[in-house]
């Protein structure tokens, strides 16, 4: 069974510019998390999307969003970059929803310059 | 407010020496505690899932344990491959961060041969 696949796997943008990133989830799992991962705040949630629907939402700006399609497939997007989004990008499925474990994918690298 | 500490941060070993990695965790109704393994530039490889205290896994040369406040991954006779950084995971039953995970900062643990 093939894994999470994620896409770009690398990405240089420029402050102000806005990215999307994708997210395959292994098949058969409804729920995809996103999450990033910085060497000074760890890994951190961002949002959870079931069914289309999002369910939870992490701490972060307005300029951060997601949205996942009918085959569970699920794209998030950060407008207006800062420097500060510079990050390595995880998504995770799951199965359903809640207490299921999570299976993370290899991560989309941004780079904002 | 739900958070998970890991320590050491890092820990360096001889090929064969067993330790103890610890994670301490306050969160509002335990769904579920998760241990990891990231090695560097790749997305999180999950290992265990620990539900209630007293529970145990084991896979290989590691070992999860939990309580009610902290669980220890042990590593028996450690290889130079087991060299990665661990990393610790709730998922709370309740309160604002229901449902996603919340991570530690990890330990990053080296063997040397």
């Amino acid at each position: 069974k093939a894994g999470v696949t994620q896409t770009p796997r690398y990405l240089i943008k420029t402050r102000g510019q806005q990215v999307t990133l994708s997210c395959s989830p292994i098949s058969g799992h409804r729920s995809v998390s996103w999450y990033q991962q910085t060497p000074g705040q760890g890994l951190q949630f961002l949002f959870e999307y079931f069914s289309e629907t999002q369910r939870n939402k992490g701490n972060f700006p307005g300029r951060f969003s997601g949205r996942q399609f009918s085959n569970s497939r699920s794209e998030m997007n950060v407008s207006t970059l800062e420097l500060g989004d510079s990050a390595l990008y995880l998504c995770a499925s799951s199965f359903g929803a809640g207490e299921e474990t999570q299976y993370f994918g290899p991560g989309t690298r941004l780079l904002v310059l | 407010e739900d958070q998970v500490t890991q320590s050491p941060e890092a820990l360096r070993l001889q090929e064969g020496e067993s330790s103890s990695l610890n994670c301490s965790y306050t969160v509002s109704g335990l769904r579920g505690l998760f241990w990891y393994r990231q090695d560097p530039g790749k997305g999180p490889e999950f290992l265990f899932t620990l539900y209630s205290a007293g529970e145990e896994k084991e896979k290989e040369r590691l070992k999860a344990t939990l309580t009610k406040k902290e669980s220890f991954l042990h590593i028996t006779a450690p290889k130079p491959e087991d060299s990665a950084t661990y990393l610790c995971a709730v998922q709370a039953g309740a309160g604002g961060s229901q449902g996603n995970l919340i991570f530690g900062k990890g330990t990053k643990l080296s063997v040397k041969p």
